[in-house]
């Protein structure tokens, strides 16, 4: 039911580009990307519905593959302010409409210098 | 505008006492949820409602109980508090479909 994402860690160099997949062995509805540096709370970067487009924020931008069952988020050209771990969350709607996401363990990236 | 606010920030409890973490939100959301992080860890969830009056069990309930008076606040009652529950809890709130606004966290050490 977690949604798997890869990798699970990656180091970059200022410049270079990455990306990270998450992917789920239920159908999914929506999936949300958050980012959290560390000792401080997730943020929210992008969601994606089905059926709807690829998102872009800067230069980061995510695609939502409702076949595969997976979504990838895709940073190019990375700065040292991308450094942080990279939460894909799924969501499980439940009987009665209401809805929960289910977090994946995260990617942490490192860009350095 | 506030957004989500969590108090305390910082808490030691000693093995089998209770505490309440308080958490508040400004935006008239629906939803709001409880996740706990322990070091180097996703976020899990512990205990999430849909509106005032409704509340239900996340993926980690045991050991938790909440409550759900009114929009803005969303306490966490910890009782008889165990060493497994030391961890970093994260209160947010939404709308549905929307993105979440998480709280700056409490990080609760229980020795």
């Amino acid at each position: 039911q977690q949604p798997v994402q890869s990798p699970q860690a990656v180091i970059l160099r200022e410049g270079e580009d990455a990306v990270i997949n998450c992917s789920s062995s239920k159908a999914l509805y929506s999936v949300h990307w958050y980012r959290q540096k560390h000792g401080e709370a997730p943020v929210f970067l992008m969601i994606l519905l089905k059926g709807g487009e690829q998102k872009g924020h800067e230069k980061i931008s995510a695609s939502f593959n409702e076949k595969k069952q997976q979504s990838s988020l895709y940073l190019t050209a990375s700065q040292l302010s991308y450094s942080g771990t990279y939460f894909c969350g799924t969501e499980k709607t439940l009987p009665g409409g209401s809805e929960k996401l289910v977090f994946g363990k995260g990617t942490k990236l490192t860009v350095n210098p | 505008n506030a957004g989500v606010t969590q108090t305390p920030k910082f808490r030691i409890l000693k093995i089998g006492q209770s505490m309440t973490l308080q958490c508040a939100q400004d935006m008239n959301h629906n939803y709001m949820y409880w996740y706990r992080q322990d070091p180097g860890m996703g976020l899990k969830l512990i205990y999430y409602s849909v509106g005032a009056g409704i509340t239900d069990k996340g993926e980690v309930p045991n050991g938790y109980n909440v409550s759900r008076s009114t929009t803005e606040d969303f306490p966490l009652r910890l009782e008889l508090a165990a060493p497994s529950q030391t961890s970093v809890y994260f209160c947010a709130s939404s709308y549905p479909n929307q993105p979440q606004h998480f709280g700056d966290g409490t990080r609760l050490s229980i020795l």
